[in-house]
């Protein structure tokens, strides 16, 4: 499909681990972004991966990527109440115009106490 | 501190009328967004400027216009050709540098746009 695709809801227990899935549209994309946005605010850059790594680890965020299939996550460790948001995934395009970015609809990730 | 500033926050918008969003930015950034986001359609580009005095149309530019007069600033303007504009706007930057370089996009805070 030409969409980034992202499941829309996700829901965890407060302590556990979440994972957030994301498949892109185009296998030489370059830079792939996860964002988060709270509540009636703008999109955080929350991290990002290079399309010649396989797996980056930031604190409590790893993102695996896996070229073949086009597939990223993200895995929020210790997941808190103060991780809930909504959570975009990113991919960006070689090529002229590679400044744009494509979005996927976002997941929201509800975090229970 | 360096960052992107929209503003108003919240904005009415009567039958008829046009309304112009502001963006500031003082990253040195190239590059500006406007995006707008509606519930459970992720976001959509409305217009990009890669450099000063020049913009392209995004996916959804109708009922639209912008300007790019100093680097600094993306204002956009809702006319009243735009039949649904009540979403929330957001406008981002990021730096053009080659292809195979990481500029990500930085965000504003949104403006939040309504009709009366």
């Amino acid at each position: 499909g030409e969409d980034v695709e992202q499941s829309l809801f996700l829901s965890v227990r407060e302590g556990d681990s979440s994972v957030i899935n994301c498949t892109y549209t185009d296998s030489s994309s370059t830079y792939l972004y996860w964002y988060k946005q709270e509540p009636g605010a703008g999109l955080q850059l929350l991290t990002y991966i290079f399309s010649n790594m396989d797996m980056k680890q930031d604190q409590r965020l790893t993102v695996l990527l896996n070229k073949k299939d086009k597939h990223l996550s993200l895995r929020i460790a210790d997941t808190q109440t103060g991780d809930s948001a909504i959570y975009f995934c990113a991919e960006r395009l070689p090529g002229a115009g590679s400044y744009q970015l494509t979005f996927g609809k976002g997941t929201k990730l509800s975090v229970i106490p | 501190d360096g960052g992107i500033t929209q503003s108003p926050k919240y904005l009415f918008r009567k039958e008829g009328q046009n309304v112009t969003l502001s963006c500031e930015q003082n990253l040195n950034h190239d590059a500006m967004y406007w995006y707008r986001q509606d519930p459970g359609q992720g976001l959509r580009l409305i217009y990009y400027s890669q450099i000063v005095n020049d913009f392209q149309k995004g996916d959804i530019a109708e009922g639209y216009s912008v300007s790019r007069e100093k680097k600094e600033s993306f204002p956009l303007t809702v006319t009243s050709a735009q039949k649904n504009p009540t979403a929330f706007y957001l406008c981002a930057s990021s730096m053009s540098l080659g292809t195979y370089s990481n500029q990500p996009q930085h965000f504003g805070d949104g403006t939040r746009l309504s009709i009366l």
